[in-house]
């Protein structure tokens, strides 16, 4: 049983323009969202987070949406540049404050800035 | 930024034989660290929790046996992958947490190829 889905496998976009990245989610109980990127051979690498409290955050180019209500969350890259090429991960987390709280991944979409 | 360096990045070796993949948090203290395995173009599952001082804490179908870890001190988890077999064979990926409330981002290792002929 999947709670994080990400249903785009890959998405291609133009050098420049914006790339959206979907995430769906099933437990009513992730209070965290996180977005991370990975290239080939090496670890997931921190790009952005969330908490349920608030709707939109952002960081320089990457924003992340979060629409509770549709248990949704995207990131948006604007501009797209090649060397946002990459997977992406969505993951969520629950569980109380100071326990192991583990994340949960979706299964990635690879994003290919085209020039 | 926080590193985790994870050792070695690729192994292959002979059905039977024992593995141990390290992982260390380099510039911080992690009382807890993870390990996760990851398949051709699908998700990194968590494995276990490791937790420093104490047992691991292992998923739902993941063998404890098989899957040995350690968390001897506050930098260094190690998982032996014990009398391996060719379904062992998978890419492998540790991550630390810098210590905080839970949420503060993990930071990955860059994992480990694991290739059981």
């Amino acid at each position: 049983d999947q709670q994080v889905k990400q249903n785009s496998p890959s998405l291609s976009v133009q050098e420049g323009r914006i790339s959206i990245l979907n995430c769906d989610y099933t437990n009513s109980m992730f209070d965290y969202f996180l977005w991370y990127k990975k290239y080939p051979a090496e670890g997931p690498t921190f790009l952005i987070s969330i908490s349920s409290i608030k709707d939109k955050n952002e960081d320089g180019r990457f924003t992340v949406f979060l629409n509770k209500s549709a248990k949704h969350l995207s990131l948006h890259i604007v501009p797209s540049q090649p060397g946002d090429s990459a997977v992406y991960f969505c993951a969520a987390i629950w569980g109380r404050a100071g326990s192991a709280r583990q994340l949960t991944f979706g299964s990635g979409t690879q994003l290919t800035v085209l020039p | 930024g926080a590193v985790v360096s994870q050792h070695p990045s690729w192994v292959i070796c002979k059905s039977g034989t024992s593995v141990k993949i390290e992982c260390r948090s380099l510039d911080f203290q992690a009382t807890t660290m993870f390990w996760y395995r990851q398949f051709p173009k699908q998700s990194l599952m968590l494995m276990a929790t490791s937790n420093e001082g104490s047992k691991a804490t292992y998923e739902q179908g993941v063998e404890k046996d098989k899957f040995l870890i350690n968390h001897a001190s506050l930098t260094l988890s190690t998982l032996t992958v014990t009398s391996a077999h060719p379904e062992d064979s998978s890419f492998y990926i540790c991550s630390a947490r810098e210590p905080g409330q839970g949420n503060q981002p993990q930071h990955f290792g860059d994992g480990t190829r694991l290739s059981i002929l």
